[in-house]
């Protein structure tokens, strides 16, 4: 059981340039969420899904798509990098459909776009 | 985008201590209070969900109480110790959605 998955740990990009940061969990949660964390601003939320086959907007949402490609993955793309976009990125999970359960968060993924 | 508050900021204190902090959030629409711990380099991680005005939660020498009425969450620590330093999180759920609604957490360093 490992809990929530994301990869790559560590990304480097250029301007530009385009990538897809990848999301599982083997939970069977229904709810899987996309944040960036920068320094003093706390957690912000990007895009979640609620359960398969929808998304919503968080609060940060421009410059992303998101793709919840089954009830385990749900990925992240930039599809042209900015620098305002360098941070660390936290995927997290939650189980049960309007429940309040506590969220998972995976290991993060550290992005720096140059 | 809903306001959670959390307060202080940063804290220092000796190890030994028992501390507090507070986190606020909106009082309507209520639907849960989330408390996380946080360290340095790794995930959050979750010590408490509440949902019920009045509610306690306990795990160890961390409590954490609610108020929903009002519109505030205290967390304590009893007697830190160094493996107690760390940002906490609090996360506001209203009854309108799934999104969590993450305040800018209190940094706590427990020194020696």
């Amino acid at each position: 059981n490992a809990g929530v998955t994301q990869t790559p740990k560590f990304q480097v990009l250029k301007t530009g340039q385009s990538m897809t940061l990848q999301c599982a969990q083997d939970m069977n949660h229904n709810s899987m969420y996309w944040y960036r964390q920068d320094p003093g601003m706390g957690l912000r939320l990007i895009y979640y899904s609620a359960s398969e086959g929808t998304t919503d907007k968080g609060e940060v949402p421009n410059g992303y798509n998101v793709s919840r490609l089954n009830k385990r993955e749900f990925s992240l793309r930039l599809e042209s990098a900015a620098p305002s976009q360098t941070s660390v990125y936290f995927c997290a999970s939650r189980g049960g459909t309007g429940s309040p359960y506590e969220q998972y968060f995976g290991p993060g993924t550290r992005l720096t776009v140059t | 985008i809903l306001n959670v508050e959390q307060s202080p900021q940063s804290l220092h204190v000796q190890e030994g201590d028992s501390t507090n902090f507070t986190c606020s959030f909106p009082s309507s629409n209520f639907y849960a209070l989330h408390w996380y711990r946080w360290e340095t380099a790794k995930s959050p991680e979750a010590l408490f969900v509440m949902t019920l005005n009045g509610d306690e939660k306990k795990k160890g020498r961390i409590s954490a109480t609610l108020n929903t009425k009002e519109g505030y969450s205290y967390l304590y620590i009893k007697g830190s110790q160094p493996e107690d330093s760390a940002t906490y999180l609090c996360a506001f759920n209203s009854n309108s959605g799934y999104a969590l609604n993450f305040g800018k957490g209190t940094s706590l360093l427990v020194t020696p």
